[in-house]
């Protein structure tokens, strides 16, 4: 079964600072990788997207993909009270279905 | 562009009866999804389309039935509901781009179901 496993938080960080938020997935044929956030009550909304190795930055938002480690991270660099949020990690492979992890809980403390 | 609508926003059921979430994208994509959310967890996949007339179940189809008549039109039914149907359900839509690329799913504001 194809899984997607987040650091299960919460993660609390004060205002100004980086937070660091991982996620591991099992299926090696996976080629597509996203981060959405999703505020309490409200649906999800993409923050980032990454198909490469490497790094890709925008704005605040850095995602990490290390294929070879089946590993993808986001930072979120002077981070805002109003980066609290649940933040999901995605992959999905050829069929075009997206895999969700559980989510982590962030909260940034003013 | 209104993006992703979905009716109702809540909806209380008893056991054993049943209903139709509405789901309708004006984005003109070929693919839509229905998902459900239980508290403090990610979304599991339900069905998914690729287009008018072609669905596939997901990760939990069980208790549930989808058509897909149209482009736009997505609409997910529940058979004799149970309390194992309380959810969130999210309705999501996205292009067709190449097979290298997923594209992304843009989702609607979900329908809070309870069944007692």
């Amino acid at each position: 079964q194809k899984e997607v496993e987040q650091n299960s938080g919460p993660l609390s960080v004060p205002e100004g600072a980086i937070a660091s938020l991982n996620c591991t997935y099992s299926d090696r044929g996976s080629q597509s990788f996203f981060w959405y956030r999703q505020y309490s009550g409200k649906s999800p909304e993409l923050i980032m997207s990454i198909y490469s190795n490497g790094d890709k930055e925008d704005g605040r938002f850095t995602a990490q993909l290390n294929k070879a480690s089946q590993y993808v991270s986001l930072l979120i660099r002077d981070s805002q009270p109003s980066d609290s949020a649940t933040y999901l990690c995605a992959s999905s492979g050829s069929a075009r279905q997206l895999t969700f992890g559980s989510g982590t809980q962030l909260t940034v403390l003013p | 562009n209104a993006g992703v609508t979905q009716t109702p926003k809540f909806r209380i059921l008893k056991i054993g009866q049943s209903m139709t979430l509405q789901c309708t994208q004006d984005m003109n994509h070929n693919y839509m999804y229905w998902y459900r959310q239980d508290p403090g967890m990610g979304l599991k996949l339900i069905y998914y389309s690729v287009g008018a007339g072609i669905t596939d179940k997901g990760e939990v189809p069980n208790g549930y039935n989808v058509s897909r008549s149209t482009t736009e039109d997505f609409p997910l039914r529940l058979e004799l509901a149970a309390p194992s149907q309380t959810s969130v359900y999210f309705c999501a839509s996205s292009q067709s781009l190449s097979a290298l690329s997923t594209d992304t799913q843009y989702f609607g504001p979900g329908t809070r179901l309870t069944v007692l």
